[in-house]
């Protein structure tokens, strides 16, 4: 099945840099591929997603871009505030649901 | 009101009991879902449905059941709990299955002594 690998599992950056996650997955078939966002006490909250007919993707502060033929896609979150601390999860289409990456703990300090 | 209800938001119980985790929604979704986390291991597929007929085994079935009661109920059963299925069980729907996103519930943590 669809395996997808997240890195890194934890990231602390300082408020107002930049943080990157990536995911790589394994079945060039897939073809979609969501973010969320977890906050402590919370279920997942999708943050942003790409399709696989487009490279990038922009919301305000956050972009994913998608690689196909390297299959890795990445999160990036620009001039981080303490609010985006959290587990980060990636995730990529199997067929009928989405195969999700471990996660990645993100803590913007002050 | 939440677009997805899970009961309860946390349980206790022993070894060998039968224990029920519910979801409902009111998203009117077809698909529904329940995924396991576990610290370190991210979210684990157990059950699917996309209809009240159609129920599918995920990566993690053993030991768990599903009844999709109608299109709103998807519960997710432990027929005789074991303390390794001590965990955070999330139940998620989505409109059009693996190319849209899901809207999660808030949780059941479960754990089993």
């Amino acid at each position: 099945g669809e395996n997808v690998e997240q890195h890194p599992s934890t990231l602390s950056v300082q408020e107002g840099d930049s943080a990157v996650i990536k995911c790589t997955y394994s079945d060039s078939a897939s073809n979609y591929f969501p973010w969320y966002k977890q906050e402590l006490g919370k279920g997942p909250q999708l943050i942003i997603d790409i399709r696989s007919n487009v490279g990038e993707k922009k919301d305000q502060r956050i972009a994913v871009t998608l690689n196909k033929t390297a299959k890795h896609f990445s999160l990036h979150i620009t001039e981080t505030q303490p609010e985006d601390s959290a587990v980060y999860f990636c995730a990529a289409s199997i067929q009928r649901a989405l195969n999700f990456g471990k996660g990645t703990s993100l803590l913007v300090t002050p | 009101d939440a677009d997805v209800t899970q009961t309860p938001r946390n349980r206790i119980t022993k070894t060998g009991k039968r224990i029920m985790l519910e979801c409902s929604q009111t998203k009117g979704h077809d698909r529904m879902y329940w995924y396991r986390q576990d610290p370190g291991l991210g979210l684990r597929l157990i059950y699917y449905s996309f209809d009240v007929k159609d129920i599918n085994k995920g990566e993690i079935s053993d030991g768990y059941s599903v009844s999709r009661q109608a299109q709103a109920k998807f519960s997710l059963s432990l027929e005789s709990a074991i303390p390794n299925q001590t965990a955070l069980y999330f139940c998620a729907t989505s409109e059009t299955g693996a190319r849209d996103g899901y809207t999660f519930g808030s949780g059941t943590r479960l754990t089993v002594v």
